[in-house]
């Protein structure tokens, strides 16, 4: 079973210019999540998908960060304009979670490294 | 404000040790709890769920609750270097509204 895919796998940007990451979840699995990772942190929610509708996106700054999954399965986030505390990974997870419980075991893509310069 | 706190490290035990890893959270009516592995520069993988008070085990890992006093743990026994990593909790509230929190992690040194 292949597992949840990202890409890029590294971006560097100056601030102020725009990213996009990019995220194919495990086949079948009905729950996405964008999370954030600073450097000696635990990875911070930003918004989580059931199918292609939006659950949690309290955390999503959101007049720089947007978030969509079309057709409920892929997904991308994109930061515009990006700022120098934005530098973190980026991490897409999925779960089977049907009942959109958060219960299921989520399980993480590679990340995306984002440094901004 | 919910959140998750950690045991600070990091943390070295010698190879063969019991290596504890403890968790507390500020959301008593959360239900679900998670312990996850990061290595260095990958991603976090699952290692326990547990929802009930009480012990859970799989091989050397043991997972504890309990939810009176807001507090999970992670049991590692017989330490090997190849657990070196950091240790992350993660702790989902009562609700499909309430979401997964994570704590800032505990890093684990196994010393051969």
């Amino acid at each position: 079973e292949a597992g949840v895919a990202q890409s890029p796998r590294y971006k560097i940007i100056e601030k102020r210019q725009s990213v996009a990451f990019w995220c194919n979840p495990i086949s079948g699995h009905a729950t996405l999540y964008w999370y954030q990772q600073i450097l000696g942190q635990g990875p911070k929610l930003l918004i989580q998908f059931q199918n292609n509708g939006v659950v949690d996106d309290s955390q999503l700054p959101k007049d720089r960060f947007s978030a969509e999954r079309l057709k409920g399965v892929d997904s991308t986030l994109k930061i515009q304009p990006a700022k120098l505390e934005d530098s973190a990974v980026y991490l897409c997870a999925s779960s089977l979670d049907l009942a959109g419980e958060g219960t299921d075991t989520q399980y993480f893509g590679p990340g995306t490294r984002l440094t901004v310069l | 404000q919910k959140e998750v706190e950690q045991n600070s490290g990091p943390l070295s035990v010698p190879e063969g040790a019991i290596a504890s890893l403890n968790c507390t959270y500020s959301d008593r009516g959360s239900q679900s709890f998670f312990w996850y592995r990061q290595y260095s520069g990958k991603s976090p993988e699952l290692i326990m769920s547990i929802y009930s008070n009480g012990d859970k085990e799989d091989g050397r890992f043991t997972a504890q609750l309990n939810k009176a006093s807001q507090y999970v743990s992670l049991l590692i026994r017989d330490s090997q270097p190849s657990d070196s990593a950091t240790y992350l909790c993660a702790v989902i509230g009562e609700t499909s509204y309430d979401k997964v929190i994570f704590g800032p992690g505990t890093s684990l040194s196994v010393i051969p």
